[in-house]
Formats: structure tokens, sequence, C-alpha cells
């Protein structure tokens, strides 16, 4: 069974970076891709961006992400620990969210999901 | 973008009942569109994926119809637990987009 569990402060200052990591276990990172989705009250469900073409033997992978953010997001991989990880710089209040990791179907349906984590960001 | 408006806000049904969510796109999305269902501090779960595939472990009772800008879920008997916020979401156009949700809620 395809397990994800995300990991990080769930506190974050304002224009400091909010990182996350998702570790993912009963799939070969390798072998999909992989989405973060961030879920809010006023805005709903978001999402922000996956990495894709992920090359085991060089640890890096194709990204591609939400214009909404402006540039502030960054998704990057550890194929030997089976995580990848966000990034996203400049935070406000208005990231303050539950952000999921998320098996990507080849840029279409997310199939499985993390538990999500709550991150809020406050001074 | 494309934006997802999904009817009604909220259904207010009984267990046995059929339940009939709407989601319409701004523009066309083939059927490129998937549905999910999230409980009260779960994660969505995908329910439905090319407007009418049922995902992997997902009962009959769930059905998707549609094509272009209008979409169906149909739950044909409402179970428990299906109560909940259900989603739609669409991979036809970029970024991928989500609805703002319908809640079917016990009447």
């Amino acid at each position: 069974q395809v397990q994800l569990q995300e990991s990080g402060p769930g506190l974050v200052k304002p224009s400091e970076t909010l990182s996350l990591t998702c570790t993912v276990s009963g799939a070969s990172i390798s072998s999909y891709h992989w989405s973060w989705i961030r879920q809010t009250p006023g805005k709903g469900l978001e999402w922000i961006g996956y990495i894709y073409n992920i090359d085991h033997s060089s640890n890096s992978g194709s990204t591609e992400y939400n214009p909404s953010l402006r540039s502030r997001a960054t998704i990057s991989i550890d194929t030997s620990k089976s995580q990848f990880s966000l990034q996203l710089a400049s935070v406000t209040a208005a990231d303050t969210a539950m952000y999921y990791c998320a098996r990507d179907r080849a840029s279409t349906r997310f199939d499985f999901w993390g538990q999500g984590t709550l991150v809020a960001v406050s001074s | 973008e494309v934006v997802l408006t999904q009817s009604p806000g909220t259904l207010s049904l009984s267990p046995g009942e059929r339940a009939t969510l709407s989601c319409r796109a701004s523009q066309s999305v083939n059927t490129y569109l998937a549905w999910y269902h999230q409980k009260p501090g779960q994660a969505p779960r995908l329910l439905i994926y090319g407007a009418s595939d049922r995902a992997t472990g997902i009962p009959d009772r769930f059905s998707g119809s549609g094509s272009g800008t209008d979409f169906t879920l149909t739950i044909s008997r409402l179970e428990p637990e299906d109560f909940g916020m259900f989603y739609c979401q669409q991979y036809g156009g970029s970024p991928r987009t989500f609805g703002q949700g319908t809640k079917v809620e016990v009447k």
C-alpha cells in the first residue's frame, strides 16, 4: 500500500522560508510524479506544483509550479531517502494552510495523499 | 486558469437516498475531470477520474458523468460513511484546479 507522510515545522515566521518533506513508502519514488497541494478555509484546495521525470542517478527531476505562487515554490527530491520536499519562500499569513503531498498520476489526478501537515505563518 | 463551480453548496440527505452533485467548468476540459471525497480531519480520497472511471477500491454506488464543461457525480444510495465534502478537480487546463466543494450532510 502506498503511503505518504509529511513532516516539517508547524510554525514559520513571516518573510521566512517554509520547508516540508514528504516520505514515500510502498512505491518507487523514481517511477511516479509527486505533487504538493494545500488547503485553506478561504481558498480551498490549491495545487502548488509537482516533480516528474525523476532521474535516480542524478537525484533530480523536472518541476512545474502554479503561477499563482509567483516563483516562490521549489520542489526537490532525494531518491536515496524516498523523499521529496517543498520550499516556499517569503511566506505571509496567506500561506497558512494544511499542506498535503500526493502521488500525481502523470499530470492528471492525485491517487494517494499524505495525512497533511498544518503550517501557520505567524511572528 | 479553469474555474470550477460546484453546486449545490450543501446537500442535506438521509442514508439510502440518492445524491447528485454538479461541477461546471469555465471552459471545456474534455473528460479530464476527477472527483474526491474528504471527511473531517482526513485528506481527500480519489473517487472518479476521466469523468467516469472509478478509482481502485471505490464502490459502484459512485458514478460520474459528463464532458466538456458540465459534470455530475452521483451516489446511488448514501451510506453513513459517504457524508462529508466532495471536490471536483480538472486536469484539462494548466494549472490544475479544484472546485470549492459540495458538503453532503445528514438530514
